[in-house]
This record gives structure tokens, C-alpha cells and sequence, in this order.
């Protein structure tokens, strides 16, 4: 497996409490996803970052913000947590070698928002 | 925006019966990925396809790009209980785009 890491595995907030999500990577790749899991919905793409401090948004973005400040580290920010974020979320990368290439995700981090 | 269909949702089979899975794009695709995913795992990168009708094989599973790069399909080949998880389609317009996934198809063979 790739070398990414997300923290944390598991938690548990309360509604209209900031979270922050981390998804840390040791293999110098370009590209960095966020993505959410949700029954019926597939993977939806929530922001992504094609560089350090270059990030766009993806098609559900309301309600999160994200940085990345160096290439290994990617942030996702709930600022006011809400249930309908209750979700798993996905962490994935993908290097920079033409013609596409394909992502490789971490294990996921389990969101429960109450 | 760009949008990836994937039909069946789900797919009951038994162990020994073909399974196949289609996704469609709005938009023409650069490139299509397919990924698998294991009852509580993450996804896993398949395999990639790249040309107008491309055709891939591995082992038993069977890949293919449609000639107008908007739609692909899965087929799996006598399925097997290892074959159980939900099956991904994810699809860029340009080479480096964003990875737009479908919504998968969740497989079940009964042994």
C-alpha cells in the first residue's frame, strides 16, 4: 500500500464544533483528494490540491475548507459540524506522470456528527 | 458539471455467474480507472483505460472503453466469493483532472 495516513481513524463531535481531518503522505505525490462516502452516493469529491497552497473545490464542497501548507499533509476543516456531514471520509493521491494516473487511498476515517 | 452513472446499484449473483457493471459519462472522458472495494476497505486501483475501444483483460475480469470515450464497462467472468465489495468507475476529462467517481455497484455472490 501507498504510504498515506489518516487521522483520526474514528470520531465522534458534536453538532457546531470545528473537526479537523488529516491525511499525510510519504510519497511525495502531486495531486491530494478528500472524498466522502455515503450510501447510494458513491465517492464524491470534496476538494482536492494539485500543489502546496493549490487547492480546488469539487462538487460538494459547502461546509468544508482545506490547506496544504506542505506536500505531505493535506487538511480537511468541518468548521460547524453538522449531521448531514455524518460520513466517511476518504483520503487519496495521485502522482504527476502524464495520461493520467491512478489514486491511492487511505483507510478512511469515520465521522459520526450528533 | 461533469457526471459518472453506474448502473446496476447492486447485483445478487451465484457463485459461478458472470457479473457486469456499466458507467456513463456526461462529458467525453480523457481517461477511465476502475477501483474495487472490500466490505470495510478502502478503494483499490483496477486498471486504467486510455484509447477509444480499448479492451483489457486480467485474469477474469474484462475491461472495456466505449469508441465515444463516455462510457466502460466490467464484466467478471464466473464470479467468485472473492469477487464480493462494490465496484467503482472514476473518470477524468483531461489527463490530470479531478477523479470523478461513480456511484458504484455493491456485488454479492452466494456461495
Amino acid at each position: 500500500d501507498a504510504g498515506i495516513t489518516q487521522s483520526p481513524r474514528h470520531k465522534v463531535t458534536e453538532t457546531g464544533t470545528p473537526v479537523t481531518l488529516r491525511c499525510h503522505q510519504t510519497e511525495n505525490h502531486r495531486y491530494m483528494y478528500w472524498y466522502r462516502q455515503d450510501p447510494g452516493h458513491g465517492l464524491r469529491l470534496i476538494h482536492y490540491s494539485y500543489g502546496v497552497k493549490d487547492t480546488d473545490k469539487g462538487e460538494v464542497s459547502d461546509g468544508y475548507s482545506v490547506s496544504r501548507s506542505k506536500t505531505e499533509d493535506f487538511l480537511l476543516t468541518l468548521e460547524s459540524a453538522t449531521s448531514s456531514q455524518t460520513s466517511v471520509y476518504f483520503c487519496a493521491i495521485s502522482e504527476d506522470r502524464g495520461l493520467g494516473t491512478e489514486a491511492f487511498f487511505g483507510q478512511g476515517t469515520r465521522l459520526t456528527v450528533v | 458539471g461533469q457526471q459518472v452513472m453506474q448502473i446496476p446499484q447492486y447485483q445478487h449473483v451465484q457463485e459461478g455467474e458472470d457479473f457486469t457493471t456499466y458507467c456513463n459519462s456526461s462529458t467525453t472522458l480523457s481517461n477511465i480507472q476502475w477501483y474495487k472495494q472490500r466490505p470495510g476497505g478502502h478503494p483499490v486501483f483496477l486498471i486504467q483505460l486510455v484509447k477509444s475501444g480499448e479492451v483489457k483483460k486480467q485474469k477474469r475480469l474484462t475491461f472495456q472503453f466505449g469508441e465515444a470515450k463516455k462510457n466502460s464497462s466490467l464484466h467478471i467472468t464466473a464470479t467468485q466469493t472473492t469477487d464480493v465489495g462494490t465496484y467503482f468507475c472514476a473518470g477524468r476529462n483531461t489527463s490530470y483532472g479531478k477523479l470523478t467517481f461513480g456511484q458504484g455497484t455493491i456485488l454479492t455472490v452466494h456461495p
